[in-house]
């Protein structure tokens, strides 16, 4: 069964350094989306794209970070300067518009 | 910003029960879906439901679509332990020009053998 795909799993960094997150959404999905979800939390969106930009996002998703289509298989987000507070889980998701299906996450540490 | 609450926060139940929780929220949804989260892992779809009143089943899992676009509930019936997980609702085309999900706040299901 198709399956969106994470990497790496986890992603220890120092706070100030830049991190990319990595995903393969299913293959004939148009739609890309990252989410977070800080420990014992819910699921926050973050940002959706399609057609190659942006077409939607959360006040989460400030100038620190920004998404990429670099391929026609990967979707990557980026964090700059990382924070403390961004520490999370970060899941990738695709859809062909109403089901949305997850990776399996990155878990991001900040120290 | 959204708020979709669900209840219980948490539930502690028999192997072999059957559980029920639902998902209410302030604001109408076209889409409402209903997600299994374990340790360390993402959410993973159960049932995905389209139209207000509608009831759908996926094995031992029923969902209802809230007739006012409002609300859900999920029931799952003769629980094993492997149903141990967080569930979590989520709506999705709140004003109808959007696809992202609105999740919910989470249901921890604890089943004892």
């Amino acid at each position: 069964e198709p399956e969106v795909t994470q990497t790496p799993s986890h992603q220890v960094t120092q706070m100030g350094q830049e991190v990319i997150l990595r995903c393969v959404p299913i293959s004939n999905h148009l739609y890309f989306y990252w989410y977070r979800q800080i420990l014992g939390q819910k699921v926050e969106f973050l940002v959706s794209f399609y057609n190659n930009e942006i077409s939607e996002k959360s006040e989460i998703f400030d100038d620190q970070f920004s998404v990429e289509r670099p391929d026609g298989s990967n979707f990557t987000l980026k964090i700059r300067s990382t924070k403390l507070e961004d520490s999370a889980m970060y899941f990738c998701a695709s859809s062909d518009w109403e089901k949305l299906f997850f990776g399996s996450g990155t878990q991001l540490s900040v120290l | 910003g959204q708020q979709l609450n669900q209840s219980p926060q948490s539930m502690f139940i028999q192997e072999g029960e059957d559980v029920s929780m639902n998902c209410t929220s302030s604001s109408i949804f076209n889409t409402w879906l209903w997600y299994k989260q374990d340790p360390g892992e993402g959410p993973v779809l159960l049932i995905a439901l389209y139209k207000a009143g509608e009831l759908t089943s996926n094995g031992r899992l029923t969902a209802q679509f809230g007739i006012t676009r409002k609300d859900s509930f999920l029931n799952i019936s003769a629980s094993i332990p492997s149903d141990v997980g967080i569930y979590f609702c989520a709506g999705q085309g709140r004003g109808g020009a959007t696809n992202k999900l609105i999740f919910g706040t989470g249901t921890l299901l604890a089943v004892q053998p």
